[in-house]
C-alpha cells in the first residue's frame, strides 16, 4: 500500500527556521508536492521535487532523496500568517490509474 | 481569471440520500480531480479525470461516482449516504493528468449526512 509519516505538529517562534519532514513508502513513484491548508480554506499547492535535491521558491524551500524515500519542506523567516497545515503528497501510479496522495498533514503554530 | 469552483458550498442530507457536487476547472484546465477530507486528516484521492476519461481511482466504494463533461466540468455522485460520508469534498484542477504537478484547489463543498 501506500503511506507517508509526517510530524502531527510543530510549533515556532516568528523569524525562526521550520523543517518539515515527509517519509513515504509507494509503488509508481513520480513525485512529491507540498500544500499549505489555512483553517476553513482551500489547500494551495506550495512547491513540487520530481527529482532528488533542494527547490527554492521564495522564503519556501523543498527538498527530495528518491534513494532514502524522504523529503521536506524547509520554512524561513517564519510569519504568523504562515500557521496553518501543510501536507506532503505524493504521485503515484497503480493498476487504477494515477493518483495523489496526502499526508495526515503537520498542524504548525507561530508565535509572536 | 476565476478560481476553481463548486457548488454548492454546504449541504445537508440524511442516510440513503443522493448527492450530486459540481466543480468548474480553471479556464483551460483539462484535469480534475475529487477529494474527501475529513476533520483533521489530509484529503484523500476519490477521482481524477483527464479528457473527461477517468485516470485514476482511489480506494472508494461503488456507490462513488464521477464525469467530466465536454466543457470539463466534473460531478460527483454519492449514492446511498452514510453518516461517514460527512466531509469536506474538493476538487482540484490541474493542465495535465500526470506531469502538471500543481492542483488549484476549489473552496470545497461541505457535506452533512445526518
Amino acid at each position: 500500500g501506500q503511506s507517508l509519516e509526517q510530524p502531527s505538529e510543530v510549533t515556532a517562534v516568528e523569524g525562526a527556521i521550520v523543517q518539515i519532514n515527509c517519509t513515504y513508502q509507494t509503488s509508481g513513484f513520480y513525485g512529491l508536492s507540498w500544500y499549505q491548508q489555512h483553517d476553513g480554506g482551500a489547500p494551495t499547492f506550495l512547491s513540487y521535487n520530481g527529482l532528488d535535491g533542494l527547490e527554492e521558491t521564495g522564503r519556501f524551500s523543498s527538498f527530495l532523496s528518491r534513494s532514502d524515500s524522504y523529503g521536506y519542506l524547509l520554512l524561513q523567516e517564519l510569519q504568523m500568517k504562515d500557521s496553518a497545515s501543510y501536507f506532503c503528497a505524493v504521485r503515484v501510479t497503480n493498476q487504477a490509474g494515477t493518483a495523489l496522495i496526502f499526508g495526515k498533514g503537520t498542524t504548525l503554530s507561530v508565535s509572536s | 481569471d476565476a478560481g476553481v469552483t463548486q457548488s454548492p458550498t454546504h449541504l445537508i442530507k440524511t442516510r440513503g440520500q443522493h448527492v450530486t457536487l459540481r466543480c468548474s476547472p480553471i479556464s483551460g484546465h483539462k484535469s480534475v480531480s475529487w477529494y474527501q477530507q475529513v476533520l483533521g486528516q489530509g484529503p484523500q484521492f476519490i477521482f481524477q479525470y483527464y479528457e473527461k476519461e477517468e485516470r485514476g481511482r482511489g480506494n472508494f466504494p461503488d456507490r462513488f461516482s464521477a464525469r467530466q463533461f465536454p466543457n470539463y466540468s466534473s460531478e460527483l455522485n454519492v449514492n446511498a449516504l452514510l453518516l461517514g460520508d460527512s466531509a469536506l469534498y474538493l476538487c482540484a484542477s490541474s493542465l495535465d493528468s500526470l506531469y502538471q504537478e500543481t492542483q488549484y484547489f476549489g473552496p470545497g463543498t461541505r457535506l452533512l449526512v445526518l
